[in-house]
């Protein structure tokens, strides 16, 4: 069964300091892996894509990284506006774009 | 551009009660889809549309309906509420061969 695990459920941080969010899968026929930002009360937005083990993609104080069985998001230096839950979803093979979302991962950084 | 937008924001219901869930998306996309989350669960897939004039069930589709009312507009229907139907409520589109999913802000319903 496909499935997506996110870890930790909840983390804090205070502002500067770094830290990573993991998001592990079990897929068949995976064809891309996305993470999305959710602000309370508001619906997911958009952050990257990865294809293929290897890859990186950076936005500002992000980095979301790849492997063959989970991503990594790191985030450097982190400031209060960065607080928002973090969303991992895999695209699966199929007659159309399947996601498969974790349940996410609440990030607080703290002045 | 306004992108996806979801009417109501809020709504309560009674079980038993129906309701429509509005979406319209305004980026000329093909593909749309209607998405519940629940606390400590990810989001999961109730229907989608590939395309106009095509809806296809997800992976928790009992208790729901839906009409592609045209390219732009979704709806989701619940003919008989049910407290386990108490959620938030995503619609999202995307353009065919690019696979990026953008979300409306969602429908918070609670059903007593």
């Amino acid at each position: 069964e496909d499935q997506v695990t996110q870890s930790p459920e909840a983390l804090r941080l205070q502002e500067g300091e770094s830290s990573s969010l993991n998001c592990s899968y079990t897929v068949s026929g995976l064809r891309g892996l996305f993470w999305y930002r959710q602000d309370p009360g508001k619906g997911p937005e958009f952050l990257f894509t990865l294809y293929s083990a290897g890859e990186e993609k950076e936005k500002e104080r992000l980095k979301a990284t790849l492997t063959k069985k989970e991503s990594f998001l790191h985030i450097t230096a982190p400031k209060p506006e960065d607080s928002a839950t973090y969303l991992c979803a895999v695209q699966v093979g199929g007659g159309y774009n399947k996601l498969i979302f974790g349940a996410g991962t609440r990030l607080a950084v703290h002045p | 551009n306004a992108g996806v937008t979801q009417t109501p924001k809020f709504q309560v219901l009674k079980t038993g009660q129906s309701m429509t869930l509005q979406c319209a998306q305004d980026m000329n996309h093909n593909s749309m889809y209607w998405y519940r989350q629940d606390p400590g669960m990810g989001l999961r897939l109730i229907y989608y549309s590939a395309s106009e004039g095509t809806t296809d069930k997800g992976e928790v589709p009992n208790g729901y309906n839906v009409s592609r009312l045209n390219k732009r507009e979704f709806s989701l229907r619940l003919e008989s509420a049910a407290p386990s139907q108490t959620s938030v409520y995503f619609c999202a589109s995307s353009e065919p061969g690019w696979d990026i999913q953008y979300f409306g802000a969602g429908t918070r319903l609670s059903v007593l």
